[in-house]
């Protein structure tokens, strides 16, 4: 398996555009999580779904933050408008939960995010 | 509530053992993990111990948890440079949700 992939892996856009990002987990993973990583705030947990539905969205910063996840193999972070603030690195993560397995997370790489 | 919290920085010399501490808070964690995150890249597991253990070696690796204490530590010996990284404790705190500390920066000087 490619392992969690995320894309795009840089983005760096203008304050006020919409930023849509991407994320495909392992096949068969029934677990999601949108993280998002600054220097300031560490690693923050904003979303997370199981088998497609989201299960606590208590960490998404405001509504200009949704996420959806249409099927089990495609999940979207979208910002919209986006702000400076919201500079950092969004990593997604899939996992098969701890019913069965150890829980581990597996992570993509991530996608770093600048808005000027 | 979950908290976990761990020291941000430490510095160690090369074939030094290094011991990075984490305190966690919810005792109904089944699993408690060490994650390592190199420059650029996810983050990635290391080793996990399940709760009704109180210790795991693997290779360099020493996992010894104090549930009494809510304490997990890490120990790497024979501190290589290839070792430095962010490395991140987390405790399962339901069926799918990990709850991560801030990570511990891990400098291994020549």
């Amino acid at each position: 398996d490619a392992g969690v992939i995320q894309s795009p892996r840089h983005e760096v856009t203008e304050m006020g555009q919409e930023v849509t990002l991407r994320c495909k987990p392992i096949s068969g993973h029934d677990y999601l999580f949108w993280y998002r990583q600054t220097m300031m705030r560490g690693l923050e947990l904003l979303i997370y779904f199981n088998n497609n539905v989201p299960i606590d969205d208590s960490g998404m910063p405001e509504d200009r933050f949704s996420a959806k996840m249409p099927n089990a193999s495609f999940s979207t972070l979208k910002i919209q408008p986006s702000e400076p603030r919201d500079s950092a690195v969004y990593f997604c993560a899939s996992s098969l939960g701890t019913r069965i397995n150890t829980g581990e997370l597996f992570f993509g790489e991530g996608s770093r995010l600048t808005v000027l | 509530g979950e908290d976990v919290e761990q020291s941000l920085f430490l510095s160690v010399r090369e074939g030094d053992s290094s011991v990075i501490n984490c305190t966690y808070t919810d005792s109904s964690s089944t699993y408690l993990y060490w994650y390592k995150q190199e420059p650029g890249a996810g983050l990635q597991l290391l080793t996990y111990i399940f709760s009704n253990m109180d210790m795991k070696q693997d290779q360099r690796l020493t996992v010894l948890l104090n549930k009494k204490d809510k304490h997990l530590s890490l120990r790497i010996a024979d501190t290589q440079t290839g070792d430095s990284a962010i490395y991140f404790c987390a405790e399962n705190t339901n069926a799918g949700k990990s709850t991560f500390g801030d990570g511990t920066t891990l400098t291994v000087k020549p």
